[in-house]
């Protein structure tokens, strides 16, 4: 069975920094795209961020670029994303989903909340 | 610019059936999407694959009520048979080189 867990979100301060995990099982990790994707409060999704299978390729959405990282390690199968200088308007839950290579995000995990508030 | 565009909000009744649309942006019509539901309070859930040929793919467990079709630069979900389980945020999902886009969702609501 595939699961994906994410972990690492809390309460930030404006201009702080949060670092999230996603741990997958029940498929061959390394062989798979990765991506980040948030939800604000009552609002829909945004991909954020995109990194291919051995971490040659990656990609940002225009909000966080410059701010935020995504890597991978492949022999803990696990993503990341390193966000740093963080901003009101990234309050959000965040998802890590999988996809096979030039198809669509296919599972997802159930999120972790991050809050940027003073 | 990529960008798909779906309705904010819909609702039919228990037993019926329901179309949700979801349009490409202009130049992008030949563009394959997926279809994902968003319970309340869940994870989103990849629910298909959908091609411009109206061709699409399941994912796991996803029943057969779910089915998806193509005309042009929409693309559709139809859902039969509603049951109280359906009622969620439909999204649909697209992607290029370097991004991933989604629609802005549709609402369904089973009366």
């Amino acid at each position: 069975e595939v699961q994906l867990v994410e972990s690492g979100g809390g309460l930030v301060q404006p201009g702080g920094s949060l670092r999230l995990s996603c741990a997958a099982s029940g498929f061959t990790f390394s062989s798979y795209e990765m991506n980040w994707v948030r939800q604000a409060p009552g609002k829909g999704l945004e991909w954020v961020s995109y990194i291919s299978s051995v971490g040659s390729t990656i990609y940002y959405a225009d909000s966080v670029k410059g701010r935020f990282t995504i890597s991978r390690d492949n022999a803990k199968n696990s993503l990341y994303l390193q966000m740093n200088s963080l901003r009101a308007e990234d309050t959000a839950v965040y998802y890590c989903a999988k996809n096979n290579w030039n198809d669509p995000l296919d599972y997802w995990g159930q999120g972790t909340l991050v809050t940027v508030s003073s | 610019q990529l960008v798909l565009t779906q309705s904010p909000s819909a609702s039919a009744s228990l037993g019926a059936s329901v179309k949700l649309t979801c349009t490409l942006s202009s130049g992008h019509s030949s563009y394959a999407i997926a279809w994902h539901q968003q319970q309340p309070e869940k994870g989103p859930r990849y629910l298909m694959k959908l091609k411009s040929d109206g061709s699409h793919s399941k994912g796991d467990g996803i029943p057969d009520r779910f089915s998806g079709s193509s005309s042009g630069a929409e693309r559709y979900l139809t859902i039969s048979s509603l049951q109280s389980e359906d009622e969620a945020d439909y999204y649909c999902q697209t992607w290029g080189t370097g991004i991933r886009v989604f629609g802005g969702g549709t609402k369904l609501t089973v009366l």
